[in-house]
């Protein structure tokens, strides 16, 4: 199956800098996604994102499907932008197809 | 509020016993899958059931069994519980055609086996 491997595994940043997340995998996706576990353990979609660049706020994200990896950028971060971020993805066609990272744990400090 | 709601939110098991993790979503979706999350692991698919009536196998699936009891409804039963089933267990739902565009998480329940 797909190897998900994401970068760094732990981050620590000062309120109001910014930040790289990295997500890479063994083979091609056509079904990647972004997504945010917060302090108390929900899950929150961040960007469904199979190719290309979306921003949503002080997010934004880039895929690039040839090169089989995608970035997640925070700007001016907040403490509320702590918790650990996960990337998955997946094939079409498969259900069950879905393999998450292990997650890039994020602590924002004032 | 439309979503995911799972029940209960924590349980302590003792080795052997049986209980049955609760999911229902309020969202016409199609799609319902467990999870479970270790320390370092991610999520792992338990089992997943892509629409009403169908369920199958996931990633580890051994010491688990699952019903997609109606639409809304997918419980996770542990029939006879392990420590190695310690673990934090999420079920998510999507609308439909096994594309996460929309992916919806419940808020999770911690499960100590002692």
């Amino acid at each position: 199956g797909i190897q998900v491997e994401q970068s760094p595994p732990d981050l620590i940043l000062q309120e109001g800098a910014n930040s790289t997340l990295r997500c890479n995998f063994s083979d091609s996706v056509n079904n990647l996604q972004w997504f945010h576990q917060n302090p108390w353990g929900q899950l929150i979609n961040l960007f469904y994102i199979p190719s290309g660049t979306k921003q949503n706020g002080r997010l934004s994200a880039t895929t690039v499907a040839t090169e089989r990896y995608s970035l997640l950028y925070i700007s001016s971060s907040q403490t509320t932008d702590s918790g650990v971020y996960f990337c998955a993805g997946g094939t079409s066609g498969g259900y069950q197809k879905v393999t998450f990272g292990i997650g890039t744990k994020l602590q924002v400090i004032p | 509020n439309a979503g995911v709601t799972q029940t209960p939110k924590f349980q302590v098991l003792k080795t052997g016993q049986s209980m049955t993790l609760q999911c229902a979503q309020d969202m016409n979706h199609n799609s319902m899958y467990w999870y479970r999350q270790d320390p370092g692991m991610g999520l792992r698919l338990i089992y997943y059931s892509a629409s009403e009536g169908t369920t199958d196998k996931g990633e580890v699936p051994n010491g688990y069994n699952v019903s997609r009891l109606n639409k809304r409804e997918f419980s996770l039963r542990l029939e006879s519980a392990a420590p190695s089933q310690t673990s934090v267990y999420f079920c998510a739902s999507i609308p439909s055609g096994g594309l996460w565009t929309e992916a919806f998480f419940g808020q999770g329940t911690r499960l100590t086996v002692v």
